[in-house]
């Protein structure tokens, strides 16, 4: 059954770290870039970072650069998110999900994990 | 940074045709794609490369773009179509950056 499921969510106060994992399943997963993609509240999706399928490269969006890290481990499988001095605008559903067909930031997003929540709260 | 820019929502009842835009500058010359997302669910692709549906898309959804928007148009809706709806592009001239559309939400009247 191809899926990717993240865990590692939970409620953090500002400034803590917390890191995310994407565990795949049913495919290649070191044939893939992996992207990671947000939603706060209520709000629209926000793309966040991709990893390169073999690590070679990696991209953050503004909001998070310098402040979250992008890795994989591609004899478990899994994907990560370390997210350091974090904010309350952290706040959000964070989706691992990667891209199939075409180039790796240029193809559509066609496998999503179910999300993981994170809270970010004093 | 490049902007896409969504209506917050578009009515329409069954049976009749929903189109969404998604306005960009040159979008045209970007591949856009297209997701649908149901409450507390995540994103399900729908229209990808402008014009192409996955397997196991109805043949009511497709795709178009012209210009600086992207359209997005339901045919024969149903119920069941009730979500929200985003675009997405990648601003590869900047850091490999991937782009959303503020999300439109569609209402079967």
């Amino acid at each position: 059954q191809v899926q990717l499921v993240e865990s590692g969510g939970g409620v953090v106060q500002p400034g803590r770290s917390l890191r995310l994992s994407c565990a795949a399943s049913g495919f290649t997963f070191s044939a893939y870039g992996m992207h990671w993609v947000r939603q706060a509240p209520g709000k629209g999706l926000e793309w966040v970072a991709v990893m390169w399928y073999d690590g070679s490269e990696k991209y953050y969006a503004e909001s998070v650069r310098g402040r979250f890290t992008i890795s994989r481990d591609n004899s478990k499988n899994t994907l990560y998110l370390q997210m350091n001095s974090l904010r309350a605008e952290d706040t959000a559903v964070y989706y691992c999900a990667t891209v199939r067909v075409g180039p790796i930031t240029g193809g559509a997003f066609d496998m999503w994990g179910q999300g993981t929540m994170v809270t970010v709260s004093s | 940074s490049y902007v896409l820019t969504q209506p917050p929502s578009v009515s329409v009842a069954p049976g009749e045709t929903a189109r969404i835009p998604c306005g960009g500058n040159y979008i045209g010359s970007k591949s856009v794609h297209w997701y649908q997302q149901k409450p507390g669910q995540a994103p399900v692709l729908v229209i990808y490369y402008d014009n192409d549906r996955p397997s196991g898309i109805p043949e009511r959804f497709s795709g178009s773009t012209s210009g600086n928007t992207a359209t997005l148009t339901i045919s024969r809706v149903e119920a069941g179509d009730e979500a929200d709806y985003y675009c997405q592009v990648w601003d590869s001239d900047t850091d490999h950056r991937g782009v959303f559309g503020g999300g439109t939400k569609l209402t079967v009247l």
